[in-house]
């Protein structure tokens, strides 16, 4: 069975810092792509970045651009979202979900892990 | 590319067949996937590539369209299927979600 498990998620102060972290299990991780979305209370969902199974790409939303870093650690299973210089409207819940190609075209998101709360505030 | 979904919001009875529409602002292919999330949940994937069925939902799910409209139809609602659905562009970067439908008890 495809495991997602997010963590890290917390309170921090505007302008801050936080990794989350993603643990796969389940599926072979190094082929598969790695997403994360995030949703902040009450509102819709939002891509925020996505990384190649091997790393060597990655893509991010606009919002995030030159904050946000996405890495990965294939021996460990392993997604990471380094963020950096934290707004209040980055307060969401940060779901890491799997993804077949990094590529656009078709693809989907399944399965989604049960997410981690960011909470920016002072 | 934009992803405007209508109706925001519904009300139903079980039983009732829903339809759900999607418009993107551009020509996305059938790169078209669509969630269904419940309160405190993850999104879930009902369809992709507009009208493939994922593995493990149920039939009275259906997705159509190609290009710019898509629909998502619940063929009989059910109780379980009080939810909020989204649908997401997967055709170029970034891969947008439209805002959502909740379908909600009548």
């Amino acid at each position: 069975e495809v495991q997602l498990l997010e963590s890290g998620g917390g309170l921090v102060q505007p302008g801050g810092s936080l990794r989350l972290s993603c643990a796969a299990s389940g599926f072979t991780f190094f082929t598969y792509a790695m997403s994360w979305v995030r949703q902040a209370p009450g509102k819709g969902l939002e891509w925020v970045s996505t990384i190649s199974g091997s790393g060597g790409g990655t893509y991010y939303a606009d919002s995030v651009k030159g904050r946000f870093t996405v890495s990965r650690d294939n021996a460990k299973n392993t997604v990471h979202l380094q963020m950096n210089s934290l707004r209040a409207e980055d307060t969401a819940v940060y779901y890491c979900a799997k993804k077949k190609w990094a590529a656009a075209g078709q693809d989907w998101f399944d399965p989604w892990g049960q997410g981690t709360l960011v909470t920016v505030s002072s | 590319i934009q992803l405007t979904q209508s109706p925001s919001s519904l009300s139903a009875s079980v039983g009732d067949r829903v339809t759900i529409t999607c418009r993107a602002s551009q020509g996305i292919s059938s790169y078209l996937a669509w969630y269904q999330q419940k309160p405190g949940k993850a999104p879930k994937l009902l369809i992709y590539g507009a009208s493939t069925l994922q593995s493990g939902v149920p039939s009275r799910f259906s997705g159509s369209g190609s290009g710019t409209d898509f629909t998502l139809t619940i063929s009989s609602l059910q109780p379980e299927d009080f939810a909020t659905y989204y649908c997401q562009q997967l055709n170029s970067y970034p891969f947008t979600f439209g805002g959502g439908t909740k379908v909600e008890i009548k």
